[in-house]
Protein backbone atom coordinates (compact mmCIF):
# COMPACT_ATOMS: atom_id res chain seq x y z
CA UNK A 1 0.00 0.00 0.00
CA UNK A 2 0.71 3.46 -0.81
CA UNK A 3 2.25 4.72 2.63
CA UNK A 4 4.06 7.95 4.40
CA UNK A 5 7.12 6.25 6.52
CA UNK A 6 8.73 7.64 9.35
CA UNK A 7 12.05 6.51 10.68
CA UNK A 8 12.58 5.90 14.01
CA UNK A 9 8.84 5.92 15.75
CA UNK A 10 10.92 7.05 18.70
CA UNK A 11 14.02 8.94 19.06
CA UNK A 12 16.12 9.66 21.94
CA UNK A 13 18.80 12.43 22.04
CA UNK A 14 20.77 13.99 24.41
CA UNK A 15 20.81 17.95 25.33
CA UNK A 16 22.84 19.77 22.06
CA UNK A 17 23.35 16.34 20.19
CA UNK A 18 22.15 17.13 16.32
CA UNK A 19 19.63 14.14 15.72
CA UNK A 20 18.39 13.61 12.01
CA UNK A 21 14.59 12.22 11.62
CA UNK A 22 13.31 10.88 8.11
CA UNK A 23 10.58 10.60 6.05
CA UNK A 24 9.70 8.14 3.31
CA UNK A 25 6.52 7.98 0.71
CA UNK A 26 5.36 6.15 -1.83
CA UNK A 27 2.89 7.78 -2.94
CA UNK A 28 4.74 10.58 -5.51
CA UNK A 29 3.21 13.70 -4.00
CA UNK A 30 5.14 16.42 -4.53
CA UNK A 31 4.76 18.39 -1.57
CA UNK A 32 6.13 16.94 1.90
CA UNK A 33 5.61 18.66 5.25
CA UNK A 34 7.38 18.92 8.56
CA UNK A 35 5.07 19.49 11.43
CA UNK A 36 5.96 19.69 15.00
CA UNK A 37 2.86 18.58 17.46
CA UNK A 38 3.65 19.55 21.16
CA UNK A 39 1.07 17.56 23.52
CA UNK A 40 -2.20 18.77 24.04
CA UNK A 41 -1.49 21.15 20.80
CA UNK A 42 -2.38 21.04 17.62
CA UNK A 43 0.47 20.14 14.85
CA UNK A 44 3.04 23.59 14.09
CA UNK A 45 4.21 23.73 10.30
CA UNK A 46 7.76 23.97 10.19
CA UNK A 47 8.28 23.62 6.30
CA UNK A 48 7.76 21.92 3.25
CA UNK A 49 8.84 21.30 0.09
CA UNK A 50 6.96 21.95 -3.14
CA UNK A 51 9.30 20.00 -5.14
CA UNK A 52 12.34 21.15 -4.72
CA UNK A 53 11.72 24.53 -3.87
CA UNK A 54 12.13 24.80 0.19
CA UNK A 55 9.60 26.71 2.25
CA UNK A 56 10.55 27.44 5.60
CA UNK A 57 7.81 29.22 8.04
CA UNK A 58 8.69 32.54 9.63
CA UNK A 59 8.60 31.45 13.27
CA UNK A 60 10.67 28.15 12.31
CA UNK A 61 13.99 28.53 14.76
CA UNK A 62 17.50 28.09 12.51
CA UNK A 63 18.10 25.15 14.67
CA UNK A 64 15.88 23.38 12.42
CA UNK A 65 16.84 22.41 8.99
CA UNK A 66 15.26 19.90 6.17
CA UNK A 67 17.15 18.12 3.15
CA UNK A 68 14.87 16.56 0.14
CA UNK A 69 17.36 14.54 -1.80
CA UNK A 70 14.74 13.18 -4.02
CA UNK A 71 10.78 13.21 -4.20
CA UNK A 72 10.75 10.21 -2.42
CA UNK A 73 12.43 11.12 1.07
CA UNK A 74 12.76 14.15 3.31
CA UNK A 75 14.71 14.66 6.47
CA UNK A 76 14.70 16.82 9.40
CA UNK A 77 17.80 17.90 11.56
CA UNK A 78 18.01 19.57 14.79
CA UNK A 79 21.08 20.89 14.71
CA UNK A 80 21.44 21.48 18.47
CA UNK A 81 17.96 20.22 20.19
CA UNK A 82 16.80 21.98 23.36
CA UNK A 83 14.56 20.41 26.27
CA UNK A 84 11.65 22.27 24.46
CA UNK A 85 12.37 20.45 21.33
CA UNK A 86 10.53 17.30 22.25
CA UNK A 87 7.68 17.07 20.56
CA UNK A 88 6.28 15.00 18.32
CA UNK A 89 7.48 15.35 14.55
CA UNK A 90 4.76 14.53 11.97
CA UNK A 91 5.52 14.49 8.23
CA UNK A 92 3.02 14.40 5.36
CA UNK A 93 2.80 14.51 1.92
CA UNK A 94 0.04 15.85 -0.57
CA UNK A 95 -0.65 16.53 -4.33
CA UNK A 96 -0.09 20.32 -4.71
CA UNK A 97 -0.51 22.75 -2.13
CA UNK A 98 -4.11 22.50 -1.92
CA UNK A 99 -4.67 18.88 -1.35
CA UNK A 100 -5.66 16.41 1.17
CA UNK A 101 -2.28 15.73 2.98
CA UNK A 102 -1.22 12.14 4.22
CA UNK A 103 0.22 11.60 7.18
CA UNK A 104 3.07 9.15 8.40
CA UNK A 105 2.88 7.96 12.18
CA UNK A 106 5.13 10.39 13.50
CA UNK A 107 8.53 10.44 15.04
CA UNK A 108 8.62 11.32 19.13
CA UNK A 109 11.91 12.51 20.05
CA UNK A 110 12.77 12.75 23.67
CA UNK A 111 15.89 15.42 24.54
CA UNK A 112 17.59 14.23 27.87
CA UNK B 1 -1.17 33.63 10.56
CA UNK B 2 -4.89 32.67 10.40
CA UNK B 3 -5.95 29.71 12.44
CA UNK B 4 -8.62 27.29 12.95
CA UNK B 5 -10.54 27.75 16.63
CA UNK B 6 -12.82 24.39 17.25
CA UNK B 7 -15.20 24.20 19.92
CA UNK B 8 -15.81 22.60 22.16
CA UNK B 9 -12.30 21.92 22.99
CA UNK B 10 -13.64 18.53 25.01
CA UNK B 11 -16.54 16.68 24.16
CA UNK B 12 -17.75 13.13 25.83
CA UNK B 13 -21.21 11.39 24.95
CA UNK B 14 -22.32 7.80 25.05
CA UNK B 15 -21.88 5.39 22.31
CA UNK B 16 -24.80 6.08 19.73
CA UNK B 17 -24.90 9.73 20.38
CA UNK B 18 -24.22 11.76 17.63
CA UNK B 19 -21.38 14.38 18.18
CA UNK B 20 -20.77 18.19 16.50
CA UNK B 21 -17.80 20.06 16.68
CA UNK B 22 -17.15 23.48 14.92
CA UNK B 23 -14.37 25.17 13.90
CA UNK B 24 -14.10 28.93 13.12
CA UNK B 25 -11.30 30.58 11.31
CA UNK B 26 -10.42 34.16 10.18
CA UNK B 27 -9.69 34.41 6.85
CA UNK B 28 -10.85 33.60 3.26
CA UNK B 29 -10.10 30.13 2.63
CA UNK B 30 -9.89 27.77 -0.69
CA UNK B 31 -10.97 24.85 1.07
CA UNK B 32 -11.74 23.57 4.64
CA UNK B 33 -10.03 19.75 6.12
CA UNK B 34 -10.85 17.72 8.69
CA UNK B 35 -8.79 15.57 10.50
CA UNK B 36 -8.31 12.92 13.19
CA UNK B 37 -5.96 11.93 15.24
CA UNK B 38 -5.75 8.69 17.46
CA UNK B 39 -3.81 8.94 20.79
CA UNK B 40 0.20 9.12 19.85
CA UNK B 41 -0.53 8.53 16.06
CA UNK B 42 -0.51 10.67 12.81
CA UNK B 43 -3.64 12.16 11.34
CA UNK B 44 -5.93 10.42 9.30
CA UNK B 45 -7.61 13.19 6.26
CA UNK B 46 -11.48 12.97 6.73
CA UNK B 47 -12.65 15.13 4.15
CA UNK B 48 -12.32 18.06 2.30
CA UNK B 49 -14.99 20.95 1.72
CA UNK B 50 -14.28 23.45 -0.97
CA UNK B 51 -14.98 27.03 -0.27
CA UNK B 52 -17.86 27.17 -3.17
CA UNK B 53 -19.35 23.83 -1.02
CA UNK B 54 -21.89 24.48 1.96
CA UNK B 55 -22.28 20.91 2.51
CA UNK B 56 -20.59 16.99 2.52
CA UNK B 57 -21.06 13.74 3.26
CA UNK B 58 -18.64 10.78 3.49
CA UNK B 59 -20.50 7.56 5.69
CA UNK B 60 -21.58 8.89 9.10
CA UNK B 61 -19.78 11.92 8.61
CA UNK B 62 -21.16 15.31 7.61
CA UNK B 63 -19.34 18.24 6.78
CA UNK B 64 -20.62 21.82 7.11
CA UNK B 65 -19.60 25.54 5.62
CA UNK B 66 -20.37 28.84 5.78
CA UNK B 67 -17.80 31.19 4.13
CA UNK B 68 -20.08 34.45 5.41
CA UNK B 69 -19.57 33.04 9.05
CA UNK B 70 -16.21 31.84 8.43
CA UNK B 71 -17.24 28.50 10.29
CA UNK B 72 -17.51 24.87 9.91
CA UNK B 73 -19.20 22.06 11.53
CA UNK B 74 -18.32 18.21 11.75
CA UNK B 75 -21.17 15.91 12.83
CA UNK B 76 -20.71 12.16 13.53
CA UNK B 77 -23.88 10.13 13.43
CA UNK B 78 -24.19 7.05 15.40
CA UNK B 79 -20.78 7.24 17.44
CA UNK B 80 -19.14 4.61 18.32
CA UNK B 81 -16.51 3.53 20.91
CA UNK B 82 -13.50 3.68 18.21
CA UNK B 83 -14.48 7.28 17.15
CA UNK B 84 -12.67 8.38 20.44
CA UNK B 85 -9.79 10.31 19.11
CA UNK B 86 -9.07 14.41 18.60
CA UNK B 87 -10.48 16.17 15.85
CA UNK B 88 -8.49 19.19 13.61
CA UNK B 89 -10.41 21.05 11.24
CA UNK B 90 -7.06 22.77 9.05
CA UNK B 91 -8.13 25.94 6.47
CA UNK B 92 -6.12 26.04 2.97
CA UNK B 93 -5.53 29.90 2.29
CA UNK B 94 -2.55 32.09 0.86
CA UNK B 95 -0.68 31.51 4.05
CA UNK B 96 -0.52 27.83 3.20
CA UNK B 97 -2.35 25.44 5.60
CA UNK B 98 -3.27 25.81 9.08
CA UNK B 99 -4.54 23.56 11.87
CA UNK B 100 -6.81 24.48 15.01
CA UNK B 101 -6.12 23.06 18.42
CA UNK B 102 -8.69 20.65 18.19
CA UNK B 103 -11.59 18.86 19.56
CA UNK B 104 -10.75 15.83 22.05
CA UNK B 105 -13.64 13.64 21.54
CA UNK B 106 -14.34 10.70 24.47
CA UNK B 107 -17.48 8.08 23.19
CA UNK B 108 -18.35 6.24 26.71
CA UNK B 109 -19.43 2.67 25.99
Amino acid sequence: DAMVIQNPRYQVTQFGKPVTLSCSQTLNHNVMYWYQQKSSQAPKLLFHYYDKDFNNEADTPDNFQSRRPNTSFCFLDIRSPGLGDAAMYLCATSRGGVAEQFFGPGTRLTVL
Amino acid sequence: SQQGEEDPQALSIQEGENATMNCSYKTSINNLQWYRQNSGRGLVHLILIRSNEREKHSGRLRVTLDTSKKSSSLLITASRAADTASYFCATISADGLTFGKGTHLIIQP
